[in-house]
């Protein structure tokens, strides 16, 4: 069971916006402002595309965003297209005894 | 251009030790570059679960679930971070993934990950 709780699916249609949640608790998420978004193709490696909860790596495209409230972050990506499908994983430091917690992962489906 | 690759057994016997090898390249773990490797595995169609790392000052930290397990050694004069894992069981049967620590604007972040291995699939028979 992992500690961050994500929805184990989310779709939306192509051009639409979905949100997928990652909840935690005030020693993870809600602590620190060090929250990670990684998408995943089927038989590859993750891809990073959020971290510090808002920040983009050069190359991920601005309809991707992060935001935080609480002890949930949330990852949207709009203008949806049919390479967003996959799976995303947010991940969260917590502390130097957990260091880093994952969630369960989302699957999108782009309908 | 920063790469990483695992190297592993492939198959092991159940109580055996793990031991996977992550090789570098466009990177260093000196002290110069304060850079951080870490371990993270996939079972099969399931969720990533962190293992441990290993920073530039071979300072270590550890799942604490696994910590009693896990030795995480680095051989930085062959861009190499080596992972081992005691008393495997079917249930470690995973993708093992090596890594490195995000580097944005100067800074490493240790728990962002920014290069990744292709991974190395780990199989324990009973």
């Amino acid at each position: 069971q992992s500690a961050l709780t994500q929805p184990p699916s989310a779709s939306g249609s192509l051009g639409q916006s979905v949100t997928i949640s990652c909840s935690g608790t005030s020693s993870d998420v809600g602590g620190y402002n060090s929250v990670t978004w990684y998408q995943q193709y089927p038989g590859q490696a993750p891809k990073l595309l959020i971290y510090e909860v808002n920040k983009r790596p050069s190359g991920v495209p601005d309809r991707v965003s992060g935001s935080k409230s609480g002890n949930t972050a949330s990852l949207t990506v709009s203008g949806l297209q049919a390479d967003d499908e996959g799976d995303y994983y947010c991940s969260s430091y917590a502390g130097r005894n957990n260091f880093v917690v994952f969630g369960g992962g989302t699957k999108l489906t782009v309908l | 251009q920063v790469t990483l690759r695992e190297s592993g057994p492939g198959l092991v016997k159940r109580t055996q030790t793990l031991t996977v090898t992550c090789t570098f390249s466009g990177f260093s773990l000196t002290s110069s570059n304060r850079m951080c490797v870490s371990w993270i595995r996939q079972p099969p169609g399931k969720a990533l679960e962190w293992l441990g790392l290993v920073d530039w000052d071979d300072d270590k930290y550890f799942n604490p679930s696994l910590r009693t397990r896990l030795t995480i050694s680095k051989d930085t004069s062959k861009n190499q971070v080596v992972l081992t894992m005691t008393d495997m069981d079917p249930a470690d049967t995973a993708t093992y993934y090596c890594a490195r620590g995000g580097v944005f604007d100067g800074n490493t972040y240790y728990y962002a990950w920014d290069y990744w291995g292709q991974g190395t699939l780990v199989t324990v028979s009973s």
